[in-house]
């Protein structure tokens, strides 16, 4: 199964900031990935698939980048609604799987 | 308004049996991939299964394989996640999800999700 590993597993950062947040694939996946976003008690929000076409509705502050092995999530400009655990998502070859996660937390 | 809604939460003693539902409304149900999810109690998602209702088609992860059975009911509109023998390990959330569209494998729709507890 193909592994994906995020980057960092937690993150403090001050409303405002720029993030980015890492996932990396244990082999190619070319652009088969998706970003979700969870807040404690909800089910996961798709963000980002393709590795980078926004979902629609979703604010333009969120990007996704990458193809192949590594991908990136980036917020330009953290909001307090933000405040939320990130997880990519690999469709590339079942089965698929989910990074660990990183928890994204008020600095 | 595609819609997933996902039967109520369950409190099963181990060995018991179960079955959760995820009924879809609003879209073809036949012609999107419909997944499994698990979020044990503090920890990340898992990939469960997947089924394409219109032929029952299903993959499971390895580590969910002959543990569970995923189904679909095309006449109802609604798939299915069961257990024959559930462990206390089983109790976790568990969310349906609907592959985005044609084209991807990204999951857009969410069920709300249906809470499991195995305990004794």
């Amino acid at each position: 199964a193909i592994q994906l590993t995020q980057s960092p597993s937690s993150l403090s950062a001050p409303v405002g900031d720029r993030v980015t947040i890492t996932c990396r694939a244990s082999q190619g996946i070319r652009i088969t990935l998706a970003w979700y976003q969870q807040k404690p008690g909800k089910a996961p929000k798709l963000l980002i698939y393709d590795a980078s076409s926004l979902e629609s509705g979703v604010p333009s502050r969120f990007s996704g980048s990458g193809s192949g092995t590594d991908f990136t999530l980036t917020i330009s400009s953290l909001q307090p609604e933000d405040f939320a655990t990130y997880y990519c998502q690999q469709f590339n070859s079942y089965p698929y799987t989910f990074g660990q996660g990183t928890k994204l937390e008020i600095k | 308004e595609v819609q997933l809604v996902q039967s109520g939460a369950e409190v099963k003693k181990p060995g018991e049996s179960l079955e959760i539902s995820c009924q879809g409304s609003a879209y073809s149900f036949t012609s999107y991939f419909i997944a499994w999810v698990r979020q044990m109690p503090g920890k990340g998602l898992e990939w469960v299964g997947i089924i394409y209702p219109a032929d029952s088609n299903t993959r499971y992860s390895p580590s969910f394989q002959g543990q569970v059975t995923i189904s679909a009911d095309k006449s109802r509109n609604t798939a299915y996640l069961r257990w024959n023998s559930l462990t206390a390990s089983d109790t976790a959330m568990y969310y349906c999800a609907r592959q985005y569209n044609f084209d991807t494998g990204s999951f857009g729709y969410w069920g709300q999700g249906t809470l499991v507890t195995v305990s004794s």
